[in-house]
C-alpha cells in the first residue's frame, strides 16, 4: 500500500540527547514536511523540502535539523538545543498527478522528554 | 499576515443533529483550501480540497463549501463515529507551498 510511515510511534528523550524521527513515503511525492502539534495550537511548520537535497526552514526551526538525501526519506533530528521538545510530530508529503497541492500525513511520533 | 481561524473550538451534537463548522481565512491569494479529520493520537486524514469560490464537495455525511472569505464543513445527520477534530488549512499563491492551519474544531457526537 502507498503511504507515509513514521517511526517510532513513541519516543522518550533524556535531557541533553539528540533524537532522530524517521519519515518514509512511497507515494513518489517530491515535497515533504515536518510539523509540530501541541494541544490547543495549530500545526506549526518546522522544515520542508520541495526536492531532494534541498530544504527550507519553517516557522519554528530552531533546535531542529533535517536532511533530504533520498526522495523517499526526510528524517528530523531534535537536538539538545530544542528546549521544549515534548510534542506530537507529524510528517507530510505533497505531490502526484491530479492532487499536487494536497498534503497527506503520516501517523505521527509522540516525543516525551524525561 | 496569512491566517486561518476555525470556529467553534468545540461542538457537541446529538446523533442526527446537523450542523456546520466554519473556517475563515485571510491569505494573499488562495491556491487551495483543505479539510482534514484527526482522531486522537493519529495523523490527520485528508477529506477535501477546494480551489475556487462556489465549489462544493461531498463525502458521505460531510459536505465542504467555499466562499471568498470562508469555508464550511456541513455535517448532516452525524453519527458518534464522526466524533473527531476537524482541521482546515489554506495554501496561498505565493509559491512557497507553506500551508496555514487553523487550530481545529473538536466535534463530539452523542448517541
Amino acid at each position: 500500500d502507498g503511504g507515509i510511515t513514521q517511526s517510532p510511534k513513541y519516543l522518550f528523550r533524556k535531557e541533553g540527547q539528540n533524537v532522530t524521527l524517521s519519515c518514509e513515503q512511497n507515494l513518489n511525492h517530491d515535497a515533504m514536511y515536518w510539523y509540530r502539534q501541541d494541544p490547543g495550537q495549530g500545526l506549526r511548520l518546522i522544515y520542508y523540502s520541495q526536492i531532494v537535497n534541498d530544504f527550507q526552514k519553517g516557522d519554528i526551526a530552531e533546535g531542529y535539523s533535517v536532511s533530504r538525501e533520498k526522495k523517499e526519506s526526510f528524517p528530523l533530528t531534535v537536538t539538545s538545543a530544542q528546549k521544549n521538545p515534548t510534542a506530537f510530530y507529524l510528517c507530510a508529503s505533497r505531490g502526484g498527478t491530479g492532487s499536487r497541492d494536497t498534503q497527506y500525513f503520516g501517523p505521527g511520533t509522540r516525543l516525551t522528554v524525561l | 499576515e496569512d491566517q486561518v481561524t476555525q470556529s467553534p473550538e468545540a461542538l457537541r451534537l446529538q446523533e442526527g443533529e446537523s450542523s456546520s463548522l466554519n473556517c475563515s481565512y485571510t491569505v494573499s491569494g488562495l491556491r487551495g483550501l483543505f479539510w482534514y479529520r484527526q482522531d486522537p493520537g493519529k495523523g490527520p486524514e485528508f477529506l477535501f480540497t477546494l480551489y475556487s469560490a462556489g465549489e462544493e464537495k461531498e463525502k458521505e455525511r460531510l459536505k465542504a463549501t467555499l466562499t471568498k472569505k470562508e469555508s464550511f464543513l456541513h455535517i448532516t445527520a452525524p453519527k458518534p463515529e464522526d466524533s473527531a477534530t476537524y482541521l482546515c488549512a489554506a495554501l496561498s499563491t505565493s509559491g512557497t507551498y507553506k500551508y496555514i492551519f487553523g487550530t481545529g474544531t473538536r466535534l463530539k457526537v452523542l448517541a
